[in-house]
């Protein structure tokens, strides 16, 4: 079946810093990519979703400066979080599938971030 | 907001049937219903999904309302490796996860 990779899986950075994640579908393009954090014991929350070759539209309350996505590619998008702070640690997934509605969603394995 | 309504949790024998139940009142006619599970420190991943009729598939089967306001996923027989939390989605443009019912299987 198809995969999607994403890295780092796991990082810890010192507060101020910025940390890039990747997400990457090996085997089919992806028009639609989904960002998501999650808190431990709580559910996905989405943050943006992002179409390859336009902006991201993110979720209310997701600070766009601090959380850049791009997805230049039919097989890559990015997630930046910029001078990241410690209430930024977080488990962050992405997903990426095709628009159509009766296509399934394929999700990263997940990136732990941790900011010092 | 989420579109779904799941029990938190729900506990099953190892080797019994499981039904989850999912209500989701205000589907539309153009949504798909989508499962998803998800297990500890991983993304998740696809159960099954479908549209009107009923779905079976390796890992689960799908049964849907006729009026599609809910829909059950059904495991024949459980396992201690299916104990995770199911999603159940109504899949459109954005894609938000609800709370999830955490599934503990009983060896």
């Amino acid at each position: 079946g198809a995969v999607v990779s994403q890295h780092p899986s796991r990082v810890i950075c010192k507060s101020g810093t910025s940390v890039k994640i990747e997400c990457r579908s090996l085997d089919f393009q992806a028009t639609t990519m989904f960002w998501y954090r999650q808190f431990p014991k709580q559910s996905l929350m989405l943050m943006a979703t992002s179409n390859e070759g336009s902006k991201a539209t993110y979720e209310q309350g997701v600070e766009k400066d601090k959380f850049l996505i791009n997805h230049a590619s039919l097989t890559l998008s990015t997630l930046t979080v910029t001078s990241a702070h410690p209430e930024d640690s977080s488990f962050y997934i992405c997903s990426a599938g095709m628009t159509a509605l009766n296509e399934k969603l394929f999700f990263g394995s997940g990136t732990q971030l941790s900011v010092l | 907001d989420a579109k779904t309504t799941q029990p938190n949790s729900m506990e099953s024998n190892e080797e019994e049937p499981v039904h989850l139940p999912c209500n989701h009142s205000t589907i539309s006619g153009t949504d798909y219903i989508h499962w998803y599970r998800q297990l500890p420190s991983q993304g998740p991943e696809y159960v099954i999904h479908g549209l009107t009729s009923n779905v079976n598939n390796r890992m689960a089967s799908l049964a849907i309302a006729e009026d599609r306001k809910s829909s059950t996923l059904i495991l024949h027989r459980a396992t201690l490796r299916d104990a995770a939390v199911y999603y159940c989605i109504l899949k459109n443009n954005d894609m938000r996860f609800g709370a999830g019912t955490r599934l503990t299987v009983k060896p």
